[in-house]
């Protein structure tokens, strides 16, 4: 079992619609990361949480750190909003000072106009 | 603003060659860190160096070597080229917890 897993792996949406993407770990964390990957490949990172929510512009990101979940939510979803959008986290065992991520698979998100 | 610059952005080798894929950020970071992406597989780390002058393997080394030159560049070298290694490669950086910086990529395919 990964450390990190995402859900859906798929998801396909319409202009417009509410959307929701789930990141379930199962080591104790220090920080969980949200990051997106446009088709060109190119990795930006969304939020960095270690508790409550977050929130810019149309996304949202929740923690929920006694339910090692995380979810990512994207409000009047947009074509542009077509990504895979991935989710790491920091351990915080070992006491390291460098910022060592475990990755989830990522989500693919398809946004239809 | 460059931010993490990675060269080169393709590459197409033969089993057996060896190549060098480089990697320089000019965001005064301490970390860097190497990445292969695979279809169906997160990031997996490489190699790290959490500063200057210091290198760890992180989760998948084996077939690969790494120099930190300098606190701006990060090599990663494949010393001879296994089919197993055509992935795509990215190269990070941060400092200290905040999030990574990430470079565009380099997509190696190995026949």
């Amino acid at each position: 079992k990964n450390e990190v897993e995402q859900s859906p792996q798929n998801l396909t949406a319409q202009e417009g619609e509410f959307i929701t993407i789930n990141c379930s770990y199962s080591v104790g964390i220090s920080a969980l990361h949200w990051l997106q990957q446009h088709p060109g490949g190119g990795i930006v990172s969304l939020f960095m949480l270690s508790s409550g929510k977050k929130k810019h512009g149309r996304l949202i990101a929740t923690i929920n750190i006694q339910e090692k979940h995380s979810s990512l939510h994207i409000t009047a979803s947009h074509p542009r909003d077509s990504a895979v959008y991935i989710c790491a986290v920091r351990s915080n065992a070992g006491g390291t000072s460098y910022g060592k991520l475990t990755f989830g698979q990522g989500t693919i998100l398809t946004v239809h106009p | 603003n460059a931010g993490v610059t990675q060269t080169p952005k393709f590459q197409v080798l033969k089993t057996g060659q060896s190549m060098t894929l480089q990697c320089a950020q000019d965001m005064n970071h301490n970390s860097m860190y190497w990445y292969r992406q695979d279809p169906g597989m997160g990031l997996r780390l490489i190699y790290y160096s959490a500063s200057e002058g210091t290198t760890d393997k992180g989760e998948v080394p084996n077939g690969y070597n790494v120099s930190r030159l300098n606190k701006r560049e990060f090599s990663l070298r494949l010393e001879s080229a296994a089919p197993s290694q055509t992935s795509v490669y990215f190269c990070a950086s941060s400092e200290g917890l905040r999030p990574q910086h990430f470079g565009d990529g380099t997509r190696l395919s190995i026949l």
